[in-house]
């Protein structure tokens, strides 16, 4: 069936260090994925996508890598802030002509100034 | 402010109650959705709407009923909920483009809390 893994409950780091979070996916259908972050008492929101067509997609600070040979994702962030600590998500949508995200369990960042 | 607005913030509600969940969007999108997030749990998708049909149940109990009016609202009508009801429950809105999947906007969610 489909699913979403995380490696890592909790990720530790200092500020300005750079933070990669893992994501493991099992449905190799998955054409679309998305990082989400989610702060205390907020919904989830929106970091950075990628398709199934590329392996690499580069925002502000942020980096997503997609390996599909091992189906692995992983976030790359640069230069981590106090204000990135949040729990971080990855979600995979089969291309079904409508959203069907299916969610990890998180990985918490907690970045020490 | 993603653009999906949910109301009321937070809820408490005794297992004999009824009562409703509202989420509206204003990003003009023809999905939408309800999310259930509970303490370290994946977030589990119950319901999609499309143009105002409903195009999935994710296995949800009767006792969630949702009610999309127009493509900018959407309900989720509580009632003879349990304890283990209690949870962050989402509400999110997407523009599929011709098909292809484009991210999902969530509201703040509503705290909700089965007595």
């Amino acid at each position: 069936g489909e699913s979403v893994g995380l490696h890592l409950p909790t990720l530790s780091v200092q500020e300005g260090d750079n933070s990669i979070i893992n994501c493991a996916y099992s449905n190799s259908a998955s054409d679309y994925f998305i990082w989400y972050k989610q702060e205390s008492g907020k919904g989830p929101q929106f970091i950075i996508d990628i398709r199934s067509n590329m392996d690499k997609r580069q925002g502000q600070r942020v980096t997503v890598l997609l390996n599909k040979t091992v189906k692995h994702l992983s976030l790359q962030i640069a230069a981590t802030q106090p204000g990135d600590s949040a729990v971080y998500f990855c979600a995979e949508n089969m291309n079904t002509g409508f959203q069907k995200l299916v969610f990890g369990t998180g990985t918490r960042l907690l970045v020490s100034p | 402010e993603t653009g999906v607005t949910q109301t009321p913030r937070h809820l408490v509600m005794g297992m004999t109650n009824k009562k409703s969940l509202k989420c509206e969007q204003h990003l003009g999108h023809n999905a939408m959705y309800w999310y259930k997030q509970s303490a370290k749990k994946p977030l589990e998708l119950m319901f999609v709407y499309n143009f105002k049909e409903q195009t999935e149940n994710n296995s949800v109990p009767s006792r969630f009923s949702p009610e999309c009016p127009n493509s900018s609202h959407l309900f989720l009508h509580l009632h003879t909920l349990q304890p283990e009801d209690s949870a962050l429950y989402l509400c999110a809105s997407s523009q599929p483009d011709r098909g292809v999947n484009t991210e999902a906007f969530f509201g703040q969610g509503t705290r909700l809390t089965v007595v």
